[in-house]
């Protein structure tokens, strides 16, 4: 019952070096979301997709590329990464149909960029 | 646009004694309210969700949230606080158009024995 995958955990990077974050998820879900979290700044949206085919900026989404793989995969792109990339990273998954259902997180990737 | 706020970066409570994590939103239209908890190295955990009915929610874990609109406030509460409690809080709010939530900035909740 492994709900939402997240791959790495850890990773440190170089300034300027490339990544991508994977997030799989066995939930049947449609809409798939990434976020990051900083102190004192909460859960800021990057990228969503609402469903399968479909991607949309969200909050922050500079320096960020994502791809909605198929149903059960959204992965983010670093292409040059930069310190104010370090950050905690979440992928989350909500069902589709009834907006009012909760989203579903991630354990997080701990990113580093040096 | 679509806002919550958490005024309390910090909320120390004893062991026993009752606890509230505080939350007020902005919103166009009606308000649809949730709270997760995040404990250490861990990913978000849905709490409790308004989205109409009874202004009193129960949730997992024994809290229960008082959604008050006159107010505009959804405060998180417990009527005997656990040191497992101790976390971060986050309140959330439905955007318009029912895809998104947006987070308050969150608050730390320790309890102390």
């Amino acid at each position: 019952n492994a709900g939402v995958t997240q791959t790495p955990k850890f990773q440190v990077l170089k300034t300027g070096q490339s990544m991508t974050l994977q997030c799989a998820q066995d939930m049947n879900h449609n809409s798939m979301y990434w976020y990051r979290q900083d102190p004192g700044m909460g859960l800021r949206l990057i990228y969503y997709s609402a469903s399968e085919g479909t991607t949309d900026k969200g909050e922050v989404p500079n320096g960020y590329n994502v791809s909605r793989l198929n149903k059960r995969e959204f992965s983010l792109r670093l292409e040059s990464a930069a310190p104010s990339q370090t950050s905690v990273y979440f992928c989350a998954t909500r069902i589709s149909g009834d907006s009012n259902q909760p989203q579903h997180f991630g354990e997080g990737t701990r990113l580093s960029i040096l | 646009a679509q806002s919550v706020a958490q005024p309390e970066d910090q909320v120390n409570v004893a062991e026993g004694n009752p606890l509230t994590v505080k939350c007020t939103y902005s919103v166009s239209g009606n308000p649809y309210l949730f709270w997760y908890v995040q404990y250490p190295n861990r990913g978000l955990q849905f709490l409790l969700k308004y989205i109409t009915g009874d202004n009193l929610v129960k949730g997992s874990y024994g809290f229960e949230a008082e959604f008050n609109k006159s107010q505009t406030s959804f405060h998180l509460k417990k009527p005997s606080a656990l040191v497992s409690d101790s976390a971060l809080y986050f309140c959330a709010v439905r955007d318009v158009y029912g895809n998104k939530l947006v987070f308050g900035a969150g608050t730390i909740l320790r309890v102390k024995s």
